[in-house]
């Protein structure tokens, strides 16, 4: 079973145009909900995190939406740009301090100029 | 600050033979580091968590035997692939838990690749 289900799979979006990707999960004891870059060959890096207490968490360019009742949250870039050019990953966390992180199956987002 | 290392970055190796992969958390102490696997264009698949000074816990269908995990020190995690086959070719990466911390930080990863 999916524990977080992410969409879209892919993403194309012009420069200066928003992107939007967005997850949803199920189990309510998720405490933490990163979302990470990824770029080709190279390890994931965390992009902005939110905790279940906060509605929205803004970074510069990258804003995350939390919508506790749904059980879903959203990556938003604004103004994005080719160097955005990434597969991007939600992913949720659970038991505590020492606690895992579940991830999403990523999106495959393209800013063309 | 909160730089992860790993090294090789890439290594290829012959079937039957073992390799080892080292994750250093380079300025930070991690009393907990993550051992994840990735397929080309598929997302990261926990394999283990390894906690300084105690046996590592591996995921359900991780073979322990295969994938041997060391965490000797509060800066150093190692992974060993033993016997690899061709289908242990695949992208390596650690992550190191910063102490009372939630935020995983991920090294560069290493890609395996089996001949």
């Amino acid at each position: 079973q999916q524990q977080v289900k992410q969409s879209p799979q892919s993403l194309i979006v012009q420069k200066g145009g928003i992107s939007i990707i967005n997850c949803a999960y199920e189990n309510t004891a998720f405490d933490y909900f990163p979302w990470y870059q990824q770029f080709p060959g190279k390890g994931p890096a965390l992009l902005i995190a939110i905790r279940p207490d906060v509605s929205e968490k803004k970074e510069g360019r990258f804003t995350i939406s939390f919508n506790k009742s749904a059980k879903q949250f959203s990556l938003h870039i604004m103004d994005s740009q080719p160097g955005d050019s990434a597969t991007y990953f939600c992913a949720v966390h659970y038991g505590g301090s020492q606690g895992n992180l579940i991830f999403g199956k990523g999106t495959k987002l393209s800013v063309k100029p | 600050g909160a730089v992860v290392s790993q090294h090789p970055s890439w290594v290829i190796c012959k079937s039957g033979t073992s390799v080892k992969i080292e994750c250093r958390s380079l300025d930070f102490q991690a009393t907990t580091m993550f051992w994840y696997r990735q397929f080309p264009k598929q997302s990261l698949m926990l394999m283990a968590t390894s906690n300084e000074g105690s046996k590592a816990t591996y995921e359900q269908g991780v073979e322990k035997d295969k994938f041997l995990i060391n965490h000797a020190s509060l800066t150093l995690s190692t992974l060993t692939v033993t016997s690899a086959h061709p289908e242990d070719s695949s992208f390596y990466i650690c992550s190191a838990l910063p102490v009372g911390s939630y935020e995983q930080y991920f090294g560069p990863g290493t890609r395996l690749t089996v001949t």
